[in-house]
């Protein structure tokens, strides 16, 4: 496979489950990126990871908690969400943090919180 | 601090019709300016971009070109097609850290 994959595609969660967001990147880069895309809402950068390191956490609620085990993978852990934490979770990638390199995107998960 | 401004959509036009949607930013420093479309039910997708001034980024028809003196990167196309129906969202990047989209501009193409 190529490019950013993301699993799953779709994800109906209660407000008191646990699941995961799981990121894959096949190209090559050290940076990794989670973005929330809401309706109506300029995307909003969440979490930047650089070489496995979190470099940026844009005061994210801690419901939220990603994981990077290495430089291809990124995952994002989701507890006790509230249903306006409905929204598609884009994963990126690009070849270094802190520059201004491409950023290539995931296809997104369509959360939805009941 | 930095910013990115799109023209609001939606925007409708007839297949073969001239596309502009406006893009100004804001920013300290050299950016670089991007265009990504999205597709229903996709993620972003890099349509084109420029890292400097009076480059010009193109792809599949689009057109922008990066205007540091009007702060500006329109995106055009001379003849649209319905499959160009889909979100165009502006960006800027001056640092990975803090990458800046625009609201998105919907287009729909109609035969």
């Amino acid at each position: 496979e190529t490019g950013v994959t993301q699993t799953p595609r779709h994800l109906v969660m209660g407000m008191t489950n646990k699941k995961s967001l799981k990121c894959e990147q096949h190209l090559g880069h050290n940076a990794m990126y989670w973005y929330k895309q809401s309706a109506k809402k300029p995307l909003e950068l969440m979490f930047v990871y650089s070489l496995e390191e979190r470099v940026e956490n844009n005061s994210v609620p801690s419901r939220f908690s990603p994981e990077c085990p290495n430089s291809s993978h990124l995952f994002l852990h989701l507890h006790t969400l509230q249903p306006e934490d409905s929204a598609l979770y884009l994963c990126a990638s690009s070849q270094d943090a802190g520059g201004t390199d491409t950023q290539y995107f995931g296809p997104g998960t369509r959360l939805t919180v009941l | 601090g930095n910013s990115v401004t799109q023209m609001e959509g939606p925007v409708t036009l007839s297949e073969e019709a001239f596309l502009t949607i406006n893009c100004t930013y804001t920013a300290t420093g050299y950016p670089s300016l991007f265009w990504y479309v999205q597709y229903p039910g996709e993620g972003l997708q890099l349509l084109l971009k420029a890292t400097k001034a009076d480059d010009k980024g193109s792809n599949k028809g689009f057109e922008a070109t990066y205007r540091k003196e009007t702060t500006s990167f329109h995106l055009e196309k001379g003849s649209v097609q319905v499959s160009d129906s889909a979100v165009y969202f502006c960006a800027l990047n001056y640092n990975n850290n803090d990458m800046r989209f625009g609201a998105g501009t919907r287009l729909t193409v109609k035969p």
